[in-house]
């Protein structure tokens, strides 16, 4: 059973445009946590929400979770290059974190 | 400067070898993890450890063991590696508190021939 659904699975899009992904759960969870991977690397910590409604900003990035904490999304404005990877969302579930399967984003110059 | 620590990177052995992937980190974290992916895949958890002498085994069935006999350390064995077992394994620890992030290592990208 898929608990954490992202979409889109692909993007490729050109320098300079803006973005939204999404992470969405048929079930209410506590808290969210949003991770981007380069190639080649481990996963690295962007942010973690935990209330409803919650935005979060980093840079050019911005997190928002659902107000019935069952969804989350990712806007990246102004994408660069140094951008791309793939950007996973995960759930704390009876202690581990379970994965979505990823956005991979690819950002052209 | 990464805190936890994954060797080797890459790996290429012949089917049947018996294998360890070291994972070692400095922040004293109790919790560790070892997940498995693909390229450009999820990842799915194959071993976790929430203390010395405990460990646990993920959603996805593996037929590799681990052992935690120290806090830094948290070691996968494969005892006789196959080609089914090529993929990508990363480790992971994390404080207390469920809203703690998870701090990853770079991977071991394995392949069996």
């Amino acid at each position: 059973t898929q608990l954490l659904e992202q979409s889109p699975q692909f993007l490729s899009i050109q320098e300079g445009e803006n973005l939204t992904v999404y992470c969405n759960s048929s079930s209410v969870f506590s808290s969210l946590q949003w991770y981007r991977q380069e190639p080649g690397e481990g996963p690295v910590l962007l942010v973690t929400v935990v209330t409803g409604g919650e935005v979060k900003k980093l840079k050019r990035l911005t997190f928002q979770f659902g107000d019935a904490r069952k969804d989350s999304s990712l806007h990246i404005t102004a994408a660069q290059p140094g951008d791309t990877g793939l950007y996973l969302c995960a759930r704390n579930q009876g202690g581990k974190l379970i994965f979505g399967q990823g956005t991979e984003l690819s950002v052209k110059p | 400067e990464a805190d936890i620590y994954q060797t080797p990177r890459y790996l290429v052995i012949g089917t049947g070898k018996k294998i360890t992937l070291e994972c070692s980190q400095t922040m004293g974290h109790d919790k560790m993890y070892w997940y498995q992916q693909d390229p450009g895949m999820e990842l799915h958890l194959i071993h976790y450890s929430y203390g010395v002498n405990s460990t646990e085994k993920g959603d996805l069935s593996s037929e590799s063991t681990v052992s935690r006999i120290r806090t830094e350390h948290f070691p996968l064995t494969l005892e006789s590696a196959r080609p089914s077992h090529t993929s990508q394994y990363l480790c992971a620890s994390s404080g207390p508190g469920q809203n703690y992030g998870y701090t990853f290592g770079s991977g071991t990208r394995l392949t069996v021939v």
